[in-house]
């Protein structure tokens, strides 16, 4: 298992805006991930944060409004930038791992509400 | 496309009944599904995992079945509590990678005392 501490935990912001989120884990993962959680909706995954590299984003996110830092092994950020009120949302941090790394262990999330 | 299905309304049960959850999905071959927990304000918690080639498996007071020829599979959790109450998901993915998870849109469960 895995803990993950995930802040700010909430925050308000204004629209033109950026928010950095960060994730600390307890121990070294190779991987982490990012998802976006929209009000009554399931999960999307927006990128892999890849250690020492460039994030591998999945389709229709894009590095310029979702940049992501990876500098170790037990920490990432996520930037959300030039915020509107369509990125309103939670956004979580989860690292994978297990046996063959298939169950994943979330942070408790980033209530995020953009005015 | 691909699509993964939940009880689309909230589910109320009793304390003590059984809590049955159902995820369907379709044009999928998943190598594994899997079973998370939410309550409000949290992120998801792992609860079970279940491979293609299982039919059923069990921890404490939960169940998870598994029918690749129905395409669906079913959450029990048995002698049910209030704290049991909270948003269940369901999870698929293809490959071994947890990369490739997608989940459903969740099962809210309330357990009345």
């Amino acid at each position: 298992s895995a803990v993950i501490s995930q802040k700010p935990s909430r925050d308000i912001c204004q629209r033109g805006t950026s928010l950095t989120i960060q994730c600390q884990v307890d121990s070294q993962v190779t991987m982490m991930f990012w998802y976006r959680q929209q009000p009554g909706q399931s999960l999307t995954l927006i990128a892999t944060a890849n250690q020492g590299s460039e994030a591998t984003y999945e389709s229709g996110f894009v590095i310029d409004k979702f940049p992501i830092s990876r500098p170790n092994l037990t920490f990432s950020t996520l930037t959300v930038s030039n915020m509107s009120p369509e990125d309103s949302s939670i956004y979580l941090c989860s690292v994978a791992t297990g046996t063959g790394s298939e169950k994943l262990f979330f942070g408790s999330g980033t209530q995020l509400s953009v005015l | 496309s691909q699509k993964i299905e939940q009880n689309s309304e909230a589910l109320n049960i009793q304390e003590g009944k059984t809590a049955t959850l159902t995820c369907n999905y379709t044009n999928y071959s998943p190598a594994y599904l899997q079973w998370y927990r939410q309550d409000p304000g949290r992120g998801p918690v792992f609860l079970l995992l279940i491979r293609e080639n299982e039919k059923e498996k069990r921890k404490e007071r939960l169940k998870v079945t598994f029918d690749t020829t129905l395409k669906q599979s079913l959450f029990h959790i048995t002698a049910s509590q209030p704290a049991d109450s909270a948003t269940y998901l369901c999870a698929l993915s293809p490959s071994g990678s947890a990369r490739q998870l997608t989940f459903g849109s969740g099962t809210q469960l309330t357990v009345l005392p």
